[in-house]
């Protein structure tokens, strides 16, 4: 158990829908993270999210929309996906700060198919 | 922008040594980082190491950082079955958000 849980595990959808990945973390961080994982390319961070800030990633595109409600809950909206946006994407948590090493602690993923 | 490189596969026998590398564009690293991700799940951090060391050793584990060519290694010594897994090298310049991934190298082990 990691202490990080990710919901839907699996997600088809269809280009004109619109859904929403959920995660959650339970460790008492403070940071929390969206990545896009596909075949053959790094690792893609999308979004950091802190008490202080929000990072994003400015090459992802907007049909992707981050919200952090809370330091245990990130969602990933999705609306007027591509085909190309299917992959497995992870959630990750750490302690945010400067100067340390900080372990991410990840979730297993949702798998989407956007067909 | 950071890149990390590694190779995309990697086949050992069962009882050999495997070496992963990888290699990093920028030179203002603080720690550099090996994950493990096994089917079906998250990454797990495995080890780390400070930009200012040389070598880290835990248990089966090596890892070797030449600054100079900006190149990391991990090394698992008597691979086993379990070993099988993708392994992620990554790169922090800085903060928390700081944080440059690699592709993953896919390590099979044969029995």
């Amino acid at each position: 158990e990691t202490g990080v849980t990710q919901t839907p595990r699996h997600l088809v959808m269809g280009m004109t829908n619109k859904k929403s990945l959920k995660c959650e973390q339970h460790l008492g961080h403070n940071a929390m993270y969206w990545y896009k994982q596909s075949a053959k390319k790094p690792l893609e961070l999308m979004f950091v999210y802190s008490l202080e800030e929000r990072v994003e990633n400015n090459s992802v595109p907007s049909r992707f929309s981050p919200e952090c409600p809370n330091s245990s809950h990130l969602f990933l909206h999705l609306h007027t996906l591509q085909p190309e946006d299917s992959a497995l994407y992870l959630c990750a948590s750490s302690q945010a700060g400067q100067g340390n090493y900080y372990e991410q602690y990840f979730g297993p993923g949702t798998r989407l198919t956007v067909t | 922008g950071e890149d990390v490189e590694q190779s995309l596969f990697l086949s050992v026998r069962e009882g050999d040594s495997s070496v992963i590398n990888c290699t990093y564009t920028d030179s203002s690293s603080t720690y550099l980082y090996w994950y493990k991700q096994e089917p079906g799940a998250g990454l797990q951090l495995l080890t780390y190491i400070f930009s200012n060391m040389d070598m880290k050793q835990d248990q089966r584990l090596t890892v070797l950082l030449n600054k100079k060519d900006k190149h990391l290694s991990l090394r698992i010594a008597d691979t086993q079955t379990g070993d099988s897994a993708i392994y992620f090298c990554a790169n922090q310049e800085g903060g928390y958000q700081k944080v440059t991934f690699g592709t993953g190298t896919k390590l099979q082990v044969i029995p």
